[in-house]
């Protein structure tokens, strides 16, 4: 059973970049058949997806923010990272990592983390 | 860009049936996803491929499809089903993928 856990900063402030890192556990991260992603919540709103990673580091961002959406992945430490640049206040959002479950003709996220909370604030 | 639209609110007794919906134009060609959200916790997919229930997940929760709307139905709602409902899809290129604005369930 795969467990994922977000870390990072809880506060960025307006400009600068957001950087989270989500960790593995239950299977090596390089396993060809894992997708990964990052979906946040603004407070009170809906969920918005961020980016798809694939083990191997490509990835296909949401139109909206792929422009300032930067991706990793470290294998030694099964690991993978979001960086979001020029962040202003409407990036305050809890953001999640998850696996993409992938069937060639459909995607859906499971397991998740537990979110982590970051606050755009000077 | 595409949208999933959804119901922002639905309420229903403990006992009764809930029925959220999710449109899109882009539903024609592409299944739905749904999750279940309690406050302070992550999303938990309760139904995947329109139709098709996780283990774990109650029989009481259900899928199913008319053209581009997609529905969830809770049947004999308990008051542990109170949660916010995400439904998701993916876009033509199956590269993309969307949420719905998501539905409040109230339970009465």
């Amino acid at each position: 059973q795969l467990q994922l856990q977000e870390s990072g900063p809880g506060l960025v402030k307006p400009s600068e970049t957001l950087s989270l890192t989500c960790s593995v556990s239950g299977d090596s991260i390089s396993s060809s058949s894992y997708y990964w992603g990052w979906v946040r919540q603004s407070p009170g709103k809906g969920l918005e997806w961020i980016v798809t990673i694939y083990y191997s580091g490509s990835a296909y961002s949401n139109p909206s923010l792929k422009s300032r959406v930067t991706t990793s992945v470290d294998t030694s430490k099964n690991q993978f990272s979001l960086r979001l640049s020029s962040v202003t206040a409407a990036d305050t959002a809890v953001y999640y990592c998850a696996e993409l479950q992938r069937f060639g003709e459909f995607s859906y996220f499971g397991p998740w983390g537990h979110g982590t909370l970051v606050t755009v604030s000077s | 860009s595409y949208e999933l639209t959804q119901p922002p609110s639905v309420s229903v007794s403990p006992g009764e049936t809930a029925r959220i919906t999710c449109s899109g134009d882009v539903l024609t060609k592409q299944y739905v996803h749904w999750y279940q959200q309690k406050p302070g916790q992550a999303p938990v997919v309760v139904i995947y491929k329109d139709s098709e229930r996780p283990s774990g997940i109650p029989e009481r929760f259900s899928g199913s499809r008319s053209g581009t709307t997609v529905t969830l139905t809770i049947s004999g709602v308990q008051a542990e089903d109170e949660a916010d409902y995400h439904c998701q899809s993916g876009d033509s290129t199956s590269t993309n993928e969307v949420f719905g604005g998501g539905t409040k369930l109230t339970v009465l």
